[in-house]
């Protein structure tokens, strides 16, 4: 079965704009996580949707938003963009509410802000 | 505070060597917690995980509630266990699903 499917693969921007990236989970998962990956700091859960809700949300400004749509594809955007912000982004989808499975990443979109 | 520690960021051994990749957590309730490992230029993928107390391409790891380490372990290293390895915890008693990731270990096997 298709993995997750992150969208766009790279991705430059300016600082100032906006960016929207998106994720495709694994066909029957409910549950998208995104996650930032940086070397400084590594992974950083940024927000989960589960059936088109947010379910949890990490520690990360405002600028940073997110929301799932009923086949439970999910964007995520960033306003205002900072240099700050170039990391790769990752996507991860799983079963929902089944706690004992782990999490399937897709490749990232890997975002440069100049 | 929930953590997830990773003290060394490199590990280098030989070929048929043991490896042990040490991870330490810091949580108040019942931790559910993963091994990822990341190839050169592949995806995070997910090596195992503690509930399942499975072995995955010769590694185990054994959640120590005492000592709160998640260590990984392999008796003899393979020249193709080169990665890096991220250990990761999630909460049973948390509503979300957050991974909480540690910095993450580079794994290098040479001949």
């Amino acid at each position: 079965k298709a993995g997750v499917t992150q969208t766009p693969r790279y991705l430059i921007k300016t600082r100032g704009q906006q960016v929207t990236l998106s994720c495709s989970p694994i066909s029957g998962h409910r549950s998208v996580s995104w996650y930032q990956q940086t070397p400084g700091q590594g992974l950083q859960f940024l927000f989960e949707y589960f059936s088109e809700t947010q379910r949890n949300k990490g520690n990360f400004p405002g600028r940073f938003s997110g929301r799932q749509f009923s086949n439970s594809r999910s964007e995520m955007n960033v306003s205002t963009l900072e240099l700050g912000d170039s990391a790769l982004y990752l996507c991860a989808s799983s079963l929902g509410d089944q706690r004992v499975y782990g999490y399937t990443f897709g490749s990232g979109t890997r975002l440069t802000v100049v | 505070a929930q953590r997830v520690t990773q003290p060394e960021k490199l590990l280098s051994v030989f070929k048929g060597a043991p490896v042990e990749l040490k991870c330490n957590y810091s949580y108040s309730g019942s931790p559910e917690l993963f091994w990822y490992v990341q190839y050169s230029r592949q995806r995070l993928q997910l090596l195992l995980r503690h509930i399942s107390r499975e072995s995955i391409k010769g590694f185990t790891a054994d959640l120590n509630k005492g000592e709160t380490s998640f260590h990984l372990k392999k008796p003899f290293a393979q020249e193709e266990d080169s990665a890096m390895y991220y250990c990761a915890l999630r909460g049973l008693n948390q509503a979300g699903t957050a991974l909480i990731f540690g910095k993450g270990t580079t794994l290098s096997v040479s001949s």
